[in-house]
This record gives C-alpha cells, structure tokens and sequence, in this order.
C-alpha cells in the first residue's frame, strides 16, 4: 500500500537558517502530494500542494518540487522565522480520493530567535 | 466561511468508558473523513463519508468504534469501551469534492486520553 517516510525530528533552527525536511514517499498510482502544517493548538492547514511530476508547490515562502524519478517532495525554505515553529506533515492521496490521504510521522520544527 | 469544528477538544476518561466526539464540518461539504494520531504517529485515516452515507470505512481500527452522520450535516465518533490504545487526537476533515486533489480542510482535532 501507499507510504510517506518523513525526515525525524524534532528539528532546532535559528532564525534566518535554511530548512529542509525530507520526505520520500511509496504510491501504486500516480499521486498528489501535499505538506501540511500544525499551528500550536490549531488544526492541520494545507501549506502547499503539487499534482504532477516536476509541479513545484510554494506558499509562505516554502516551496516542494515533486519528483517522480527519486519519488520525492522535500519541503525548503530559505529563510525561516520563529513564526513557523509547527508540525509539518508530507501527505498523498490518489486521484481518485483525494480526502483519503496516507501521511508521514510529521516532523516538529522549533525556530529560536 | 465558518470552518470545521470539532468537540470536546479534550477528553480525558477511564478505560472502559464511553467517549462521544463530534465534528461539524463546513456547510455544503458532503465529504467528512476521520482520521486519528496516536503517540504521535502518523495521521491516520478512518473513514470517509457522502452525505450520510459510508464511502471507505476501511481505517476504522475495530468494533468498538461507531461513527454516523444522520441526515448528512455533524457527524460523530463514538468509541465504546475505550481502551488506552485510543489514545491520541482525532481529525475531521471536509471537502466538496473526492476528486482532483480536492483542499481537505481540517478541524483543531479532539484529543483524547484514555486512563
């Protein structure tokens, strides 16, 4: 069946560092992939997304680019704040049920200032 | 747009009680998933309703768990009896439409925690 291996954490940057967090993923189809993130005491919010291979998601100055040769979708960002201090989530879902999504472990990123 | 609200936002009881969760998604939505993270794993996914109706109760861990969603607008999760296992936070999610990676929009999650 589908699986999404995510890079473990937790994950401790300064302000201003670069991120990346690792996920590779195992699908029979040809999936959509999707990072999530977790705001303390809020729900999960989709943070980017990507539906064919060479896509690139970005949002909030994150970006995912999905590459179907190393079935991969890591998630970067140049420059992080301590406003982005959550738990991110990589997910996929087949096209034929979007909503029935597989998801990693998630990884709880903590930014310092 | 009000979003998807779920209840209690914490619950705490005793192995071998009963434990009623509820999720109101955002109106219009006929799709509602549950999904749960326990020990804090992976989210994962329990099952999907249309309307009132059962898609894919494929995830539902056991019998001990009932979810229903009369007249197709709340739905609730009810696990009876509980066991520690049950653990962790439960999602629901809602969206329009199954197909073409359609935006889940998910609720603030109930946690539970099973003594």
């Amino acid at each position: 069946g589908d699986s999404v291996t995510q890079m473990e954490g937790p994950v401790t940057l300064s302000e201003e560092a670069c991120l990346t967090i690792n996920c590779t993923y195992t699908a029979t189809g040809y999936p959509s992939l999707f990072w999530y993130v977790q705001y303390p005491g809020e729900g999960l919010q989709l943070l980017l997304k990507a539906t064919k291979a060479d896509d690139k998601g970005s949002n909030k100055g994150f970006e995912a680019t999905y590459r179907k040769e190393t079935t991969s979708f890591h998630l970067e960002k140049g420059s992080v704040q301590v406003s982005d201090s959550a738990v991110y989530f990589c997910a996929l879902s087949e096209r034929t049920n979007a909503g029935k999504s597989t998801f990693g472990d998630g990884t709880t990123l903590t930014v310092k200032p | 747009e009000a979003g998807v609200t779920q209840f209690p936002s914490h619950s705490v009881i005793e192995k071998g009680q009963t434990v009623t969760l509820r999720c109101d998604p955002i109106s219009g939505h006929d799709n509602l998933y549950w999904y749960r993270r326990v020990m804090g794993k992976e989210i994962k996914f329990l099952l999907h309703f249309v309307k009132e109706s059962k898609q894919d109760e494929s995830g539902m861990p056991n019998n001990r768990f009932l979810a229903e969603r009369t007249g197709g607008t709340y739905s609730t999760l009810k696990v009876q009896p509980a066991e520690l296992e049950d653990s962790g936070v439960y999602f629901c999610a809602s969206s329009q439409s199954q197909i073409r990676a359609n935006v889940l929009t998910f609720g603030a999650g109930s946690r539970l925690t099973v003594l």
